[in-house]
């Protein structure tokens, strides 16, 4: 079946300007993570929606990131005024379980490749 | 709180041999841990995961991986090594007793290089 899909695949922007990174989870997923992976570095959680309850905002590092998820499936993470340390491969998971999602493993989209120049 | 550590950047091993990726944690109940690997370009995809029952767990390509509660620890093991499994591998630890929102801790990653 299909598996999780993000858009663009790469993307390259002036720094300054607003992007918005796309997130297809698998169907039937309630649980969709957004994480970070700069270069030579581990994953750094965002932001956790999970069904219809407040997402978990956590882990976004500054008021410029934002995210939102429509209808219980598609995401969107956007990110304003750009900075060259936002540059990173911005990676999109997704999951069962509305109860227990913890049980469940995290089925990974390819990422976006942001580069802000 | 929750954490996971990854104490080795980079794991070499030569093709064939055993090898071991270590991974530790700190939760303050029992654990779910789980084992996601990163080949070179492409998504991280899951590996296998310890949430009750027998120490010892089989997973996909060959790894499996032993939950030792008095070490606290996960490592992730293969008897033998393809030059194939080269790739990041990242452990990933839950606190079910936490409370919260139910997100997963991931460790730093490390690199395994199989030598041919």
């Amino acid at each position: 079946g299909a598996g999780v899909s993000q858009s663009p695949s790469n993307k390259v922007t002036e720094k300054g300007k607003d992007v918005e990174l796309r997130c297809d989870p698998i169907s039937g997923h309630t649980a969709l993570y957004w994480y970070r992976q700069s270069l030579g570095q581990g994953l750094e959680f965002l932001i956790y929606f999970q069904g219809n309850s407040a997402p978990d905002k956590s882990g976004l590092p500054s008021d410029r990131f934002s995210a939102e998820r429509t209808g219980g499936s598609v995401s969107t993470l956007t990110i304003q005024r750009t900075q060259q340390e936002d540059s990173a491969v911005y990676l999109c998971a997704s999951s069962f379980g509305l109860a227990g999602a913890d049980l469940y493993e995290q089925y990974f989209g390819p990422g976006t490749r942001l580069t802000v120049t | 709180a929750q954490s996971v550590a990854q104490p080795e950047d980079q794991v070499n091993v030569a093709e064939g041999n055993p090898l071991t990726v270590k991974c530790t944690y700190s939760v303050s109940g029992n654990p779910y841990l789980f084992w996601y690997v990163q080949y070179p370009n492409r998504g991280l995809q899951f590996l296998l995961k310890y949430i009750t029952g027998d120490n010892l767990v089989k997973g996909s390509y060959g790894f499996e991986a032993e939950f030792n509660k008095s070490q606290t620890s996960f490592h992730l093991k293969k008897p033998s090594a393809l030059v194939s499994d080269s790739a990041l591998y990242f452990c990933a630890v839950r606190d079910p007793y936490s409370g919260g929102y139910q997100k997963v801790t991931f460790g730093t990653g490390t690199k395994l290089q199989v030598i041919p």
